[in-house]
């Protein structure tokens, strides 16, 4: 049972937008940031959001993240076949210990 | 060019113990907080534990509390995990992840390529 809580599954036909969500409590999503993380087959995760909305250089502006209260979302705009991987999103708690959602496999149709 | 290189997988009973490494560089080692995250086979990533910078706050998973020990060595700019009392449950990938902050903050900039850790008899 992950801490965080995200469908576990999502999917796009190339050019559409897509959104995943995340869903914490006041203890983590709240009061903290919120991170996205890709997961491609076979590879490390890879940071892709950080702190709720922001890109690290390299990644694309389709990518884009918001938070809400205690939920997070990240959407993809122009889907592309690429963008197949599993998607996780995470947070600090306050408890002090890291968070994670199960994650959301993305297929691209 | 950020690089953590995890060793020390294996194949180990139940109940035995295992001592992972990550070994770090291209960064300032003792700047940042670091951290394990696992992954079971098929299954999402886990939060196993985290240490700040000089190793004065360090917190871990309920799941591995009392049995696992997350220490480092900013000399040797090194992260370790020792594991004791193994059951298959932690048996995953484990990945050794660089914090973007010296305390820990969730945000794991960087992260290893995994050493697997088989649990079973």
């Amino acid at each position: 049972q992950s801490v965080l809580t995200q469908s576990p599954s999502a999917s796009g036909t190339p050019g559409q937008r897509v959104t995943i969500s995340c869903s914490g409590s006041s203890s983590n999503i709240g009061s903290n940031y919120v991170y996205w993380y890709q997961q491609l087959p076979g590879t490390a995760p890879k940071l892709l959001i950080y702190s709720n909305d922001q890109r690290p250089s390299g990644v694309p502006d389709r990518f884009s993240g918001s938070k809400s209260g205690t939920s997070a979302s990240l959407a993809i705009s122009g889907l592309r076949s690429e963008d197949e991987a599993d998607y996780y999103c995470a947070a600090w708690d306050d408890s002090l210990s890291g968070a994670f959602g199960g994650g959301t496999k993305l297929t691209v149709l | 060019e950020v690089q953590l290189v995890e060793s020390g997988g294996g194949l180990v009973q139940p109940g035995r113990s295992l001592r992972l490494s990550c070994a770090a560089s291209g960064f300032t080692f003792d700047d940042y907080a670091m951290h394990w995250v696992r992954q079971a086979p098929g299954k999402g990533l886990e939060w196993v534990s985290g240490i700040n910078w000089n190793s004065g706050s360090i917190g871990y998973a309920d799941s591995v509390k009392g049995r696992f020990t997350i220490s480092r060595d900013n000399a040797k700019n090194s992260l370790y995990l020792q594991m004791n009392s193994l059951r298959a449950e932690d048996t995953a990938l484990y990945y050794c992840a660089k914090d973007k902050d010296s305390h820990s903050s969730g945000w794991y900039d960087y992260w290893g390529q995994g050493t697997l850790v088989t649990v079973s008899s």
